[in-house]
């Protein structure tokens, strides 16, 4: 059964940092393209990274551009997102969700989410 | 920057008809999909490439598509199906994904 599950969620002053974690199962890890997708408590969905199959591309919104990192690792089936200088409008839910074999990109599967808290 | 527009709220009874419809320049070119999310629950697709189903979703969901606007059209509405709906697609150049802003469908 295709699982993303993400942990590393947590209350976490402005200026901080936070590690995410994503780790999945039940696929083939290496083949996919993964997202990291965020929603503000009450807002809607926003796409915050993107990495390729294989590390080798990576994308991200403007808000987050310079400040947040992603990355993977295909030998333990894990995605991260490394947060640095947290500002109190980061604080959301943290989605993985991986890209479906579509000509455009869309989520097929998603994990339940990691709540990130950015509050002094 | 791109954005895809969608009713903020739709109200129906039970049985009847839900159409939830969404608007964005690029929708000719980049497909469309829906989410249905309910309170405290990550997202799940409903619709894929406009009008496909993911198995296990219910036959009441389908999708439509018309020049610019895409449609999420429930059938015979349940209770279950009371939720917040995403539309979701991709810029001209489909480097960018973008989410509609969600529609709360109410089940009266």
């Amino acid at each position: 059964q295709v699982q993303l599950v993400e942990s590393g969620g947590g209350v976490v002053q402005p200026g901080r940092s936070l590690r995410l974690s994503c780790a999945t199962s039940g696929f083939t890890f290496s083949y996919y393209a993964i997202y990291w997708v965020r929603q503000a408590p009450g807002k809607g969905l926003e796409w915050v990274a993107l990495i390729s199959y294989d590390g080798s591309n990576k994308y991200y919104a403007d808000s987050v551009k310079g400040r947040f990192t992603i990355s993977r690792d295909n030998s333990k089936n894990t995605l991260s997102l490394q947060m640095n200088s947290l500002r109190p409008d980061d604080t959301a839910v943290y989605y993985c969700a991986r890209e479906g074999p579509w000509v455009t990109s869309a989520f097929d599967i998603w994990g339940q989410g990691t709540m990130v808290t950015v509050s002094s | 920057s791109y954005e895809l527009t969608q009713p903020p709220s739709v109200s129906v009874s039970p049985g009847q008809t839900a159409r939830i419809t969404c608007s964005g320049d690029a929708l000719p070119k980049q497909y469309a999909f829906w989410y249905q999310q309910k309170p405290g629950q990550a997202p799940v697709l409903v619709i894929y490439k406009d009008s496909e189903r993911p198995s296990g979703i219910p036959e009441r969901f389908s999708g439509s598509s018309s020049g610019t606007t895409v449609t999420l059209t429930i059938s015979g509405v349940q209770a279950e199906d009371e939720a917040d709906y995403y539309c979701q697609s991709t810029d001209f150049s489909g480097s960018y994904v973008v989410f509609g802003g969600g529609t709360k469908l109410t089940v009266l």
